[in-house]
């Protein structure tokens, strides 16, 4: 059974930066893309980016500057960094199994950004 | 980016309805387009890979068709689990890009 849990800090000052963790469970990170996309609130999915098992990744160009996604086999999981936010990075994130098809996904993690 | 584009944006339907939505790619992706589909609270789930290949248990009720440009999700007879909203997403190149949605309600 294959599942994502992901966590990280819910509240965050604009500037600052964002950091989510996904641990992954019953797939090995080396077998696979993974992703993170994000959904603001009153609108649609937005892809950021994925890695690969080589860690590899490929970022949306819009948030290209600000984004890093990288890999911890070891640990198995992958983490997502997004800094100098601003109230546009409100949304709820969620990482997921997969690079252009996305399979299994993370439960979400609202990220609010607020002075 | 590639540009996707869905309709309806909302709509209502009985139980039992057979119901189509529609999403158009802003140029051809052959037919690297899945759905999804997200209910409030939950993480999207996926239903369609490639245009038309039903994702390992989803029930056989939904449909997909369609290549290049044009695509449908089709319901042959809504069930009540499935009133959701509905992401069309282009899977052809980086980065990919999602559908507005389309919200299925219960009339």
């Amino acid at each position: 059974q294959v599942q994502l849990q992901q966590w990280g800090a819910g509240l965050l000052k604009p500037s600052e930066t964002l950091s989510l963790t996904c641990a992954v469970y019953g797939a090995s990170l080396n077998d696979y893309y993974w992703s993170w996309i994000r959904r603001p609130p009153g609108k649609g999915l937005e892809w950021i980016g994925e890695i690969n098992y080589s860690g590899i990744t490929t970022y949306n160009p819009s948030l290209k500057s600000r984004v890093t996604i990288s890999l911890d086999t070891s640990k198995k999981h992958f983490s997502l960094k997004l800094t100098s936010v601003t109230a546009a990075d409100t949304a709820v994130y969620y990482c997921a199994r997969g690079g252009s098809t996305t399979d299994y996904w993370g439960q979400g993690a609202l990220v609010t950004v607020s002075s | 980016d590639i540009q996707m584009t869905q309709s309806p944006s909302s709509l209502s339907a009985s139980v039992g309805d057979r119901v189509t939505i529609t999403c158009r790619a802003s140029q051809s992706i052959s037919t690297y387009l899945n759905w999804y589909q997200q209910k409030p609270g939950k993480a999207p789930e996926l239903l369609i890979y490639a245009a038309s290949n039903l994702q390992s248990g989803v029930p056989s009720n939904f449909s997909g068709s369609g290549s290049g440009t044009d695509f449908t999700l089709t319901f042959s007879s809504l069930q009540p689990e499935d009133f959701a909203t509905y992401f069309c997403q282009q899977s052809y190149t980086t980065p990919y890009t999602f559908g507005p949605g389309t919200k299925l309600e219960i009339k």
